[in-house]
C-alpha cells in the first residue's frame, strides 16, 4: 500500500492563481481531510470528507474547494490563491478513529 | 467547544533523560479517543500513541506512555531513555466517535547530546 499520496511536494504561486493539491489513498478509507499548518497554529482543519460525494467545511474553508467523486481521492482547489495560503498542506484519511497522513505539500504565494 | 491544550511551546532534554509532554482537553463527550503525533523535521506525521476514554489503563508504546486522567482532562505524553531521533514536534489531539480530530497547537521537543 502507498497510504496517503500527496502532490506535488512543493509549489509557488503568483498571487490570483489557482491550482489544485492532488490527494489519493489506496486503503479504501471513507474519512478524508485536508488540514494547512501554520508556525503556532498547530493543524488546522480546511475540508472533509465522510464518504464519496460528501463535503463538509472545517474550520478555516474560506478560499479553497473540494469535491470527493471516489473514495480514493479527495483534491483541494484554490480559486484564486492570496499570500495568507501560504502554508503547509496535509491531507489525511481515516477508517475509524486514526488518521494516516500524507507527506505534505508546502506552498508559496507570492 | 471542543479545545485542546499544549501549555509547553517549546523543550529542550539531554539524551537519555526522561521528558513529559502536557496536553489538557475540554470536551463534554463521555467516549472519544486521544492521539499523540509526532513531527520530526521530514514534516511526516507520525502516529506515537493512542488512548480511548473508556479505557482506564494508560496506554504505552516501547519507550512511550501516557498519563491519562480523565476526570481532569489530561492527557500527558512522557518518553523514556529519550534519543536524538525523539528531536520533533509533538501534536496532542482529540476525536469523539466518528467526528472531527482536533489538535493542539505543538510542543516542539529537542533532544540534546
Amino acid at each position: 500500500n502507498a497510504g496517503v499520496t500527496q502532490t506535488p511536494k512543493f509549489q509557488v504561486l503568483k498571487t490570483g492563481q489557482s491550482m489544485t493539491l492532488q490527494c489519493a489513498q489506496d486503503m479504501n478509507h471513507e474519512y478524508m481531510s485536508w488540514y494547512r499548518q501554520d508556525p503556532g497554529m498547530g493543524l488546522r482543519l480546511i475540508h472533509y470528507s465522510v464518504g464519496a460525494g460528501i463535503t463538509d467545511q472545517g474550520e478555516v474553508p474560506n478560499g479553497y474547494n473540494v469535491s470527493r467523486s471516489t473514495t480514493e481521492d479527495f483534491p483541494l482547489r484554490l480559486l484564486s490563491a492570496a499570500p495568507s495560503q501560504t502554508s503547509v498542506y496535509f491531507c489525511a484519511s481515516s477508517r475509524g478513529d486514526t488518521q494516516y497522513f500524507g507527506p505534505g505539500t508546502r506552498l508559496t504565494v507570492l | 467547544a471542543q479545545t485542546v491544550t499544549q501549555s509547553q511551546p517549546e523543550m529542550s532534554v539531554q539524551e537519555a533523560e526522561t521528558v513529559t509532554l502536557s496536553c489538557t482537553y475540554d470536551t463534554s463527550e463521555n467516549n472519544y479517543y486521544l492521539f499523540w503525533y509526532k513531527q520530526p523535521p521530514s514534516r511526516q506525521m507520525i502516529l506515537v500513541i493512542r488512548q480511548e476514554a473508556y479505557k482506564q489503563q494508560n496506554a504505552t508504546e516501547n519507550r512511550f506512555s501516557v498519563n491519562f486522567q480523565k476526570a481532569a482532562k489530561s492527557f500527558s505524553l512522557k518518553i523514556s531513555d529519550s534519543q536524538l531521533g525523539d528531536t520533533a514536534m509533538y501534536f496532542c489531539a482529540f476525536a469523539p466517535p466518528d467526528d472531527k480530530i482536533i489538535f493542539g497547537k505543538g510542543t516542539r521537543l529537542h533532544i540534546l547530546p
